[in-house]
């Protein structure tokens, strides 16, 4: 069964507004972290922003914020203000007890001005 | 501070051939991984290693070997390529404390972009 899924393959956003990245998850284990990831086209994966199972605030990274929803194993990033600079790939991901890092499919974020 | 470097950026390869691709972390990092990435899929991992001297398979291990040289480098080694191996290929490192791994934040290199024809 997949561990990370991002449901959005594509996705538009006008310079300034802000954008929602859709993540849902699968686990059964009790502690477990999230990460987003972003790709840009020259391809090197930047980490963005990291939110841990038991933290009860949700992780907030400049204009990068994670709106975690535990009970719904939902973990989705806000971009606020969109830049041109944020159109890139999105990345999903999540790591258990364990050294694997699990990535969803990734969502491509095109900002037009 | 580098951070994670990787060589080549880019290599073409013929079916059956041989080559190691090299990575390099300056963060005193504990744990290496190897990854790749195929069109429209996130990464999966080949190979990590834990610590300097250990070294474990991931999801995706077939036709790949690895060596920890020492605590700063990590490499992949592709003992007869095949067209299934053309990727894009990450390395990363994590600092790995013990018993934190869920907190332990994966940073990448530039990547590796690999033609087997």
């Amino acid at each position: 069964a997949q561990k990370i899924t991002q449901t959005q393959p594509g996705m538009f956003v006008q310079e300034k507004e802000a954008v929602t990245l859709d993540c849902t998850y699968d686990t059964s284990d009790q502690s477990y972290g999230l990460f987003w990831y972003k790709q840009p086209s020259s391809g090197e994966m930047i980490f963005l922003i990291y939110q841990g199972s038991y933290d009860e605030q949700n992780a907030t990274e400049g204009r990068y914020s994670l709106n975690f929803q535990k009970a719904r194993k939902s973990a989705n990033l806000v971009i606020s203000a969109s830049q041109l600079g944020d159109s890139a790939m999105y990345f999903c991901a999540m790591r258990e007890n364990d050294y694997k890092l699990s990535f969803g499919a990734g969502t491509t974020v095109t900002v037009r001005a | 501070n580098a951070g994670v470097t990787q060589t080549p950026k880019f290599q073409v390869l013929k079916t059956g051939q041989s080559m190691t691709l090299q990575c390099a972390q300056d963060m005193n990092h504990n744990s290496m991984y190897w990854y790749r990435q195929d069109p429209g899929m996130g990464l999966r991992l080949i190979y990590y290693s834990a610590s300097e001297g250990t070294t474990d398979k991931g999801e995706v291990p077939n036709g790949y070997n690895v060596s920890r040289l020492n605590k700063r480098e990590f490499s992949l080694r592709l003992e007869s390529a095949a067209p299934s191996q053309t990727s894009v290929y990450f390395c990363a490192s994590s600092e790995a404390p013990g018993g934190l791994l869920p907190r332990d934040t994966q940073y990448f290199g530039p990547g590796t972009r690999l033609t087997v024809l």
